[in-house]
């Protein structure tokens, strides 16, 4: 079965520092991959996702994920964070016949001044 | 507004009540699919339609729970004799064949 992993629950950073969410998979089989955003009592919002060819994904906001298929890591990355940046961050992995999504458990970017 | 859309945002009801949730999917989207998040937690998948059909549940989705496509439009996803433990955010999404778009979410709170 398939899984993923958030290997930070939380994550303080200094208003424009860089910052890496890290995230793990476990699939025996091709995935797609996906960062989501969630802003409190809000539903999700896609970051950018990873479904073939370059490695290197870059979605909004100025974030950006290299899919690595020999760690299974789906890092998400961006060079300058802003305090409305603060959010949690999921990564998620598409499979089987209906393309359901597995969630990690998710990762809290705490943005500070 | 063309995105998905979910009614109510938020759910207070006792115990052993009955409750019942709308979404209303993009358009265009016969993909639909059902989550439920709890706190601390990444969402869980427990249902999905394509058009009118249920084609798979969960486990996570008990006898007590419920989802309807009419039509291939909106669904819905009712919850019989609620429990406590059922107090989560059920999110609702429409794909495309590689991009899944979420709702704003149903809070439930079983007092």
């Amino acid at each position: 079965a398939q899984s993923v992993t958030q290997l930070d629950s939380q994550v303080p950073v200094f208003e424009e520092a860089p910052v890496e969410l890290r995230c793990n998979y476990s699939s025996s089989v091709s995935v797609y991959l996906f960062w989501y955003v969630q802003y409190p009592n809000q539903g999700l919002q896609l970051l950018l996702k990873y479904l073939s060819g370059s490695t290197l994904v870059k979605g909004i906001n100025g974030f950006e994920a290299e899919f690595n298929k020999s760690q299974t890591s789906f890092h998400l990355r961006k060079p300058s964070v802003h305090i409305s940046d603060t959010a949690e961050y999921f990564c998620a992995v598409s499979v089987g016949r209906w393309n359901k999504l597995v969630f990690g458990a998710g990762t809290i970017l705490r943005v500070k001044s | 507004d063309t995105g998905v859309s979910q009614d109510p945002r938020h759910k207070i009801t006792k115990r052993g009540q009955n409750v019942t949730f709308r979404c209303d999917p993009i358009s265009e989207h016969n993909r639909l699919y059902w989550y439920r998040q709890t706190l601390g937690q990444g969402p869980e998948f427990l249902t999905y339609f394509q058009n009118e059909a249920q084609l798979e549940k969960s486990r996570l989705l008990s006898d007590r729970f419920s989802a309807e496509r009419p039509k291939g439009s909106f669904s819905t996803l009712e919850i019989q004799r609620t429990e406590q433990g059922d107090s989560a955010m059920y999110l609702c999404a429409s794909s495309t064949d590689s991009e899944a778009f979420f709702g704003q979410g149903t809070r439930l709170t079983v007092v």
